[in-house]
């Protein structure tokens, strides 16, 4: 899986949208770009993916740049819950079930 | 839907002491995961089971470490002896590969193990 590059920290302010960064200039065709986060004291949750395309869920928005080169996950309005590590995560679509690679990752701060 | 299942939450024990984990996936995931967390790291696999079948085991410290799979449903992970490195959180995790979410691994709470 190829590697990805994240800045260690951010700070957001409540009810204000973030934009975390994810850099993966490797990345192949066959790669999806996947984001996990994890909450303080408990296990990694799943936050959405893509491959080509934006996409959108409820928990956040996925914009990729058109070179597939860089990614940027968008909370469209932070709340306190959403301080949490945020990895950004390549897959193969040909190894689906296999292990996730996880890095640093970017640890969110959101002030009242 | 219950999420993954670990037990127990925290463990302290000393250095050379034995100590086992265990594990409850979603039900009907195929696919079972065991990660190793030290403090400021992301998380690494330490073993990979498909059902029963074990599929990566290739960063698990064999001399010291093992996990079984029986009936391909629960799982556990177990540290003989323990060393102060082992001083981590263990996170499972489960995943399926049917449907829109296949692939998409749900992760348990965690055991926090420290080693003195």
């Amino acid at each position: 899986d190829a590697k990805t590059t994240q800045p260690n920290s951010m700070e957001s302010n409540e009810e204000e949208p973030v934009h975390l960064p994810c850099n993966h200039s490797t990345i192949s065709g066959t790669d999806y770009i996947h984001w996990y986060r994890q909450l303080p004291s408990q296990g990694p949750e799943y936050v959405i993916h893509g491959l080509t395309s934006n996409v959108n869920n409820r928990m956040a928005s996925l914009a990729i740049a058109e070179d597939r080169k860089s990614s940027t996950l968008i909370l469209h309005r932070a709340t306190l819950r959403d301080a949490a590590v945020y990895y950004c995560i390549l897959r193969t679509r040909y190894n689906q079930g296999g292990k996730l690679i996880f890095g640093q990752g970017t640890e969110l701060s959101v002030k009242p | 839907e219950a999420g993954v299942a670990q037990s127990p939450r925290y463990k302290i024990i000393e250095k050379r002491q034995s100590v086992a984990f265990w594990c409850n996936p979603i039900s009907g995931h195929a696919t079972l995961y065991w990660y190793q967390q030290i403090l400021g790291q992301g998380p690494k696999l330490l073993i990979q089971f498909q059902n029963n079948g074990v599929v990566d085991d290739s960063q698990l410290p064999k001399d010291r470490f093992s996990a079984e799979r029986l009936k391909g449903v629960d799982s556990t992970l177990k540290i003989q002896p323990a060393k102060l490195e082992d001083s981590a959180v263990y996170l499972c995790a489960s995943s399926s590969l049917r449907g829109t979410s296949g692939g998409t691994q749900y992760f348990g709470p965690g055991t926090r193990l420290l080693v003195l």
